[in-house]
């Protein structure tokens, strides 16, 4: 199983729309979560942390589900500018320092919205 | 704001040729990676440091070295450039957590090598 799996897309949706990706992690101890956002041809750019409570940025919002090893990121009313590829990003383990504490990069969703 | 530099943006290079790509971050950071990003292949880890003068291999180390004789500057080295090397280079720094908040990595804007 790869440590961090997302659907790779692409996600195809008219503005407005509500979309969601899902992302699942194989190490049950992993410590911190986050979704990244890279668009075509940049690098990418943190978007948001995943707190265990769940948590929003504006029309963002984003879910962790230990039990199962999920990670979600809804975006709400979606935009031409959410156009990008997003990255579910894990750390492994609470060891901060050695190749344990570094993050594991999921390869991405990409997503398309259409006027 | 953090910010990681990277020395160029736009890389042509002959096979066999060494090649450095430079990497500065302006934060004090202790950690600094090295990636290249390719379709359908996602991020992959080269190389990474710690701390001044230390450095691990990652997960594709091979054909690649690197150097940090500064903290604040971490290099890329291709000892003999090949066709298969041709790709995204990103640079990413970070901080150990402190106060319980988690900042993940600032990647620099990437140099894309082609090695014709």
């Amino acid at each position: 199983r790869k440590e961090v799996e997302q659907d790779p897309g692409p996600f195809n949706v008219p503005e407005g729309a509500t979309v969601a990706f899902n992302c699942t992690y194989s190490n049950s101890a992993s410590q911190s979560f986050f979704w990244y956002r890279q668009d075509c041809r940049k690098e990418p750019k943190l978007l948001m942390s995943v707190y265990s409570s769940g948590n929003e940025d504006g029309r963002f919002t984003a879910q962790l589900n230990r039990a199962s090893q999920y990670i979600s990121l809804l975006i709400r009313d979606s935009k031409l500018s959410d156009s990008a590829t997003y990255l579910c990003v894990v750390r492994p383990s609470g060891v901060y320092g050695g190749s344990q504490g570094n993050l594991i990069f999921g390869k991405g969703t990409k997503l398309s919205v259409k006027p | 704001d953090v910010k990681v530099t990277q020395s160029s943006r736009y890389l042509v290079k002959r096979t066999g040729e060494k090649v450095f790509l430079e990497c500065v971050q302006d934060m004090d950071h202790e950690n600094m990676f090295w990636y290249r990003q390719d379709p359908g292949l996602g991020l992959r880890l080269i190389y990474f440091s710690y701390d001044v003068k230390m450095k691990e291999k990652g997960d594709i180390p091979e054909g690649y070295s690197v150097s940090r004789e500064k903290k604040e500057r971490f290099s890329l080295i291709l000892e003999s450039a090949s066709t298969n090397q041709t790709s995204m280079y990103l640079c990413a720094s970070s901080l150990y957590r402190t106060g319980g908040k988690e900042n993940g990595y600032t990647f620099g804007s990437g140099t894309r090598l082609t090695v014709v």
